[in-house]
């Protein structure tokens, strides 16, 4: 089955103790991307990465790394998180920028106390 | 830069009630249009998209058409049906400068529907 998967679901951590969220996808996709959704805000771009070793910042990416070492794994990791990044996260990825349809991840709900 | 805005919700319907949803647009060159749908719990879903001024998108029913001369792209649906709660999220892929490909969201609607 084609899909986008995120690890971990559900995560609760205290300020400053490192983490890292996975997101893997089995459809050779080229372009990946994280989001964060925050209500009243939709969902905002946080980085993204056209193909393997090539990533980029998107809106909001203060407080986060991404790293793109494998077609299908782009991990979004905060190396000392803070309260302000308590959101929900999505990972999404496309054959490419140019192509319409991004299939989303389950998503990852994120608390840092 | 480029922006959407979606009308406020939560929009709260009877079952078989016709559905409106309002999006707005602002943009440089001729963006790619979408409408995602997310059901509670799950990652968001493609629902329809347009590509070009006049297209109409359209999937489940639900429908919605690229109008360049008012920048918007309202999401209508004729009869809706309880399985259509969920938050929906208007959505335009940016058609050039640095961040190609990036898509850009409105703050999501959420539609509650009653039996």
């Amino acid at each position: 089955e084609a899909q986008v998967t995120q690890n971990p679901r559900y995560l609760i951590t205290v300020t400053g103790k490192k983490l890292t969220v996975t997101c893997s996808q089995n459809m050779n996709h080229e372009y990946m991307s994280w989001y964060r959704q925050d209500p009243g805000l939709g969902l905002r771009q946080i980085y993204y990465s056209m193909n393997v070793e090539v990533t980029d910042k998107g809106d909001v990416p203060e407080g986060y790394k991404v790293s793109r070492k494998e077609k299908r794994n782009f991990p979004l990791i905060l190396e000392s998180p803070s309260p302000n990044q308590t959101s929900l996260y999505f990972c999404a990825s496309s054959l490419g920028q140019d192509y319409n349809e991004q299939f989303f991840g389950p998503g990852t709900r994120l608390t840092v106390l | 830069g480029n922006s959407v805005t979606q009308m406020e919700g939560p929009v709260t319907l009877s079952e078989e009630a016709f559905l409106t949803i309002n999006c707005t647009y602002t943009a440089t060159g001729y963006p790619s249009l979408f409408w995602y749908v997310q059901y509670p719990g799950e990652g968001l879903q493609l629902l329809l998209k347009a590509t070009k001024a006049d297209d109409k998108g359209s999937n489940k029913g639900f429908e919605a058409t690229y109008r360049k001369e008012t920048t918007s792209f309202h999401l209508e649906k004729g009869s809706v049906q309880v399985s259509d709660s969920a938050v929906y999220f208007c959505a335009l892929r940016n058609a050039g400068g640095t961040s190609y490909g990036k898509l850009t969201f409105g703050q999501g609607t959420i539609l509650t529907v009653h039996p």
